[in-house]
């Protein structure tokens, strides 16, 4: 079977930095996706690897190995706006989005 | 903006009682999707469209239905919506069934 595994919930200080890991099993890879979603609220795109390597935007990056079936999204100083949770989704090779269950990040002061 | 509209935000339906959802674009992508969303868990991708070629989930159940008179909207119909059918229902388009997925705000689903 397909599998997609993140941390449940995360704690971190402002300011602070703070890796979410994602580990996945999937019948072929067409790239690697990050999302934020706020509490009630839509996913919105953060990253895409396919590539191994890490990817920065901003605050934000994403690092791939391949060969490992590993990411971790990494944020850097931690602002409150950033608790959310961040959901991990793979492309199989049937170009079908394999989600996680997210990891809920929360920011204490 | 270019965007995904979803309308409404919020709905309130009673149990048995057929629903319509509806999702607009303005990206001119030719993939739109819908997804049902509960409390805690991953988004569970219902049925999408290619165009006008509708693809369903196997595991989707024939209580919910999709319609796309267009390339900008897509209509998602709960005939006979159960207490087991309140969650989050997510549309998102993409320009290709290889490209990123670009969420609407959702609509969120009671029912009574």
């Amino acid at each position: 079977g397909q599998n997609i595994d993140q941390p449940t919930e995360m704690t971190a200080t402002e300011g602070a930095i703070v890796q979410i890991n994602c580990t996945y099993q999937t019948s072929g890879f067409n790239g690697l996706f990050w999302y934020q979603q706020h509490a009630g609220e839509a996913p919105t795109f953060l990253s895409y690897n396919v590539l191994d390597g890490l990817e920065e935007k901003g605050r934000f990056s994403s690092f791939l190995s391949r060969s490992k079936g590993y990411s971790y999204l990494l944020l850097k100083e931690l602002q409150m706006k950033d608790s959310a949770s961040y959901l991990c989704a793979v492309m199989d090779s049937n170009y079908q989005l394999i989600w996680g269950a997210g990891t809920k990040l929360i920011i204490k002061p | 903006d270019a965007m995904v509209i979803q309308n409404p935000r919020y709905q309130v339906t009673q149990f048995g009682k057929p629903v319509t959802l509806s999702c607009s674009q303005t990206l001119n992508h030719n993939v739109m999707y819908w997804y049902q969303q509960k409390s805690s868990q991953a988004p569970k991708l219902l049925f999408h469209y290619y165009d006008k070629d509708f693809n369903n989930e196997a595991d989707t159940p024939d209580n919910f239905q999709s319609r796309r008179p267009n390339t900008s909207f897509c209509f998602l119909d709960i005939r006979s919506p159960g207490l087991g059918d309140a969650a989050m229902y997510l549309c998102a388009t993409s320009a290709s069934e290889t490209d990123t997925q670009y969420f609407g705000p959702g609509t969120r689903l009671t029912v009574l």
